[in-house]
């Protein structure tokens, strides 16, 4: 199993400014997932975080909107820039130890508000 | 492009009484998780099924997939208030990475 940690927990911010999140887990992991959860609603997958290279983004999510790391096996960060209150959301990191099949372990989540 | 509707989008249930969530995929899936995500919580996985017709139980939860592998059901038989919580299955099409579902969100009136 692997146990996720994720900062800040919660930030209000203003529209324009940038937040970057960051993701710890506590042991090496093969994939590292970002995800984003409006209240009530369903996990979408923004992107997958690669070791060492860029990462690999999904339909309707861009790089420069969303810039991430990772820049070894335990650590992570996600990047909202340029905000707006469309972006108010939950975002979740997530990791599986095994291959590409594993079972996906989530941080509890970073609870941003754009005003 | 690829979706995962679950049915119902809410439920509520008497303390005691069963609950069955469904899950339907618009494309074959290689395998499928179920995650619960508590209220105020972060989602935590279940189970994984990958065999056609698979069925696993886990004490009152039994999960099933679907022959053609294109859906999946979760069954709990007396539910409790612990059971309280939003239930998500996850659709894997083969690539690295997981398609969720829309949800069920389950209450339990003691």
């Amino acid at each position: 199993s692997a146990v996720i940690s994720q900062k800040p927990s919660r930030d209000i911010c203003q529209r324009g400014t940038s937040l970057t999140i960051q993701c710890q887990v506590d042991s090496q992991v093969t994939m590292m997932f970002w995800y984003r959860q409006q209240p009530g609603q369903s996990l979408t997958l923004i992107a997958t975080a690669n070791q060492g290279s860029e990462a690999t983004y999904e339909s309707g999510f861009v790089i420069d909107k969303f810039p991430i790391s990772r820049p070894n096996l335990t650590f992570s960060t996600l990047t909202v820039s340029n905000m707006s209150p469309e972006d108010s959301s939950i975002y979740l990191c997530s990791a599986s130890t095994g291959p590409s099949t594993d079972t996906q372990y989530f941080g509890p989540g970073t609870r941003l508000t754009v005003l | 492009g690829q979706q995962v509707m679950q049915i119902p989008q809410y439920q509520h249930v008497q303390e005691g009484e069963d609950f069955t969530t469904y899950c339907n995929s618009s494309t074959t899936l290689s395998n499928i998780q179920w995650y619960k995500q508590r209220p105020g919580g972060h989602p935590v996985f279940l189970i994984q099924l990958v065999k056609s017709g698979e069925v696993k139980k886990q004490k009152r939860l039994t999960f099933q997939f679907g022959e053609a592998k294109k859906n999946s059901s979760l069954h709990i038989t007396a539910t409790q208030t612990t059971d309280v919580g939003t239930y998500f299955c996850a659709g894997h099409l083969g690539t690295y990475k997981y398609i969720f579902g829309t949800g069920t969100r389950l209450k339990v009136l003691a």
